[in-house]
């Protein structure tokens, strides 16, 4: 129940393309969506986040989609570029022994071609 | 500020040695996490800290690891004995104590030979 199910594990874009990941999850009781960019071999870095209670959340060309009945949240990145190239993870936070803690999604790995 | 420092960044050594991760937090966050990450099972949480207390301890895979947290700025996780299993890349994470916003270390890559 508190896993966070992530599409597609790859994905490979033009640039100039849109590029679209997907997360599923199952609790409901999950209150807040951020979503992370990995770099190699950096640490993930939050990109954009969203709460359950608005539909879209825009930020430069990342957008976030989230649809609250269905339980699934989804990337957007507009006009993608190379230097966009990384992996992706989505994430769910959950109130858990009197604190807020994460939990990923599987990750994807994003290449855009030039 | 400097952002979660971790050491070291790489780490090599052989089945059944003792390891010792090192993390030293943003100044001023409440919480810090450590992650376990690997292609097969994806980012873990193993253990995290709220003001240097352990909260919940329930993703520490076996006894072989242990973490502790001494002081505000500095955080320790061990494996003794390692096994080759152990490899992965170990982040540690902060954050402060209002914020749903956790900031990653830059991690550090163990292998276990």
């Amino acid at each position: 129940q508190q896993q966070v199910k992530q599409s597609p594990q790859s994905l490979i874009v033009q640039k100039g393309g849109i590029s679209i990941i997907n997360c599923a999850y199952e609790n409901t009781a999950f209150d807040y969506f951020p979503w992370y960019q990995q770099f190699p071999g950096k640490g993930p870095a939050l990109l954009i986040a969203i709460r359950p209670d608005v539909s879209e959340k825009k930020e430069g060309r990342f957008t976030i989609s989230f649809n609250k009945s269905a339980k699934q949240f989804s990337l957007h990145i507009m006009d993608s570029q190379p230097g966009d190239s990384a992996t992706y993870f989505c994430a769910a936070s959950i109130f858990s022994q009197g604190a807020q803690k994460l939990v990923f999604g599987q990750g994807t790995r994003l290449t855009i071609n030039p | 500020d400097a952002g979660v420092i971790q050491s070291p960044r790489h780490e090599v050594t052989e089945m059944g040695q003792e390891v010792t991760l090192r993390c030293k937090p943003i100044s001023g966050h409440d919480y810090l996490f450590w992650y376990r990450q690997t292609m097969m099972r994806g980012l873990e949480l193993l253990i995290y800290f709220n003001n240097n207390v352990p909260i919940d301890d329930s993703g520490m895979p076996e006894d072989r690891f242990s973490a502790k947290m001494p002081n505000a700025s500095f955080s320790t996780l061990k494996i003794q004995p390692s096994e080759p299993r152990d490899s992965a890349v170990y982040f540690c994470a902060s954050r402060g104590w209002q914020s749903y916003e956790q900031y990653f270390g830059p991690g550090t890559r163990l292998t276990v030979t």
